[in-house]
């Protein structure tokens, strides 16, 4: 079992530019997850879904979007990159989202916006 | 609103020495408790959890006890090695379903 995937590991954008995040889990776990990492601020929820077919947002939406195209896929979108994106991406799934369900999180994303 | 406080980092450490890494926390109702590593250039990783109070989570040598009276959740081990050098989240959920929340994180460097 591969996990939690994340593609690409690295990208470099610069202001204005659009891209996509692929996340993809091989465990059937019902809920995934997209955070961001910065400097000082631990992990921040940006969106999450909780089912195939539901998304919701999280503590940090603004400028993303996400699609869960089905059970293993989670894909979050930047449709215009701004320098307050440059973090390092995380995404997560688990059996649920409630209670004591664990988490296993991909190998993240390093993006920088120029 | 839910929140976890960590002790800021960087701990630096000699191997063998004692580590304590404290975290306490605000919630709602009874959540569950949760501490993560992160290896560098990795992600992160469930190091130990704690459900109920009085719980005591442990692995790899690690332990935290879930202290209801101080909010608290704090990492111990007796004896660090230099591979044990990673960053170290404490976490916390509600369980009525809420989100996962995490603390800054504390950075732990262990010196041979």
């Amino acid at each position: 079992n591969a996990g939690v995937t994340q593609t690409p590991k690295f990208q470099v954008l610069k202001t204005g530019q659009s891209m996509t995040l692929q996340c993809a889990q091989d465990m059937n776990h019902n809920s995934m997850y997209w955070y961001r990492q910065d400097p000082g601020m631990g992990l921040r929820l940006i969106y999450y879904s909780a089912s195939e077919g539901t998304t919701d947002k999280g503590e940090v939406p603004n400028g993303y979007n996400v699609s869960r195209l089905n059970k293993r896929e989670f894909s979050l979108r930047l449709e215009s990159a701004a320098p307050s994106q440059t973090s390092v991406y995380f995404c997560a799934s688990s059996e649920r989202t409630s209670g004591s369900n664990e988490q296993f999180f991909g190998p993240g994303t390093r993006l920088t916006v120029l | 609103g839910n929140s976890v406080t960590q002790m800021e980092g960087p701990v630096t450490l000699s191997e063998e020495a004692f580590l304590t890494i404290n975290c306490t926390y605000t919630a709602t109702g009874y959540p569950s408790l949760f501490w993560y590593v992160q290896y560098p250039g990795e992600g992160l990783q469930l190091l130990l959890k704690a459900t109920k109070a009085d719980d005591k989570g442990s692995n790899k040598g690690f332990e935290a006890t879930y202290r209801k009276e101080t909010t608290s959740f704090h990492l111990e081990k007796g004896s660090v090695q230099v591979s044990d050098s990673a960053v170290y989240f404490c976490a916390l959920r509600n369980n009525q379903g809420g989100k996962l929340i995490f603390g800054q994180g504390t950075e732990l460097s262990v010196k041979p």
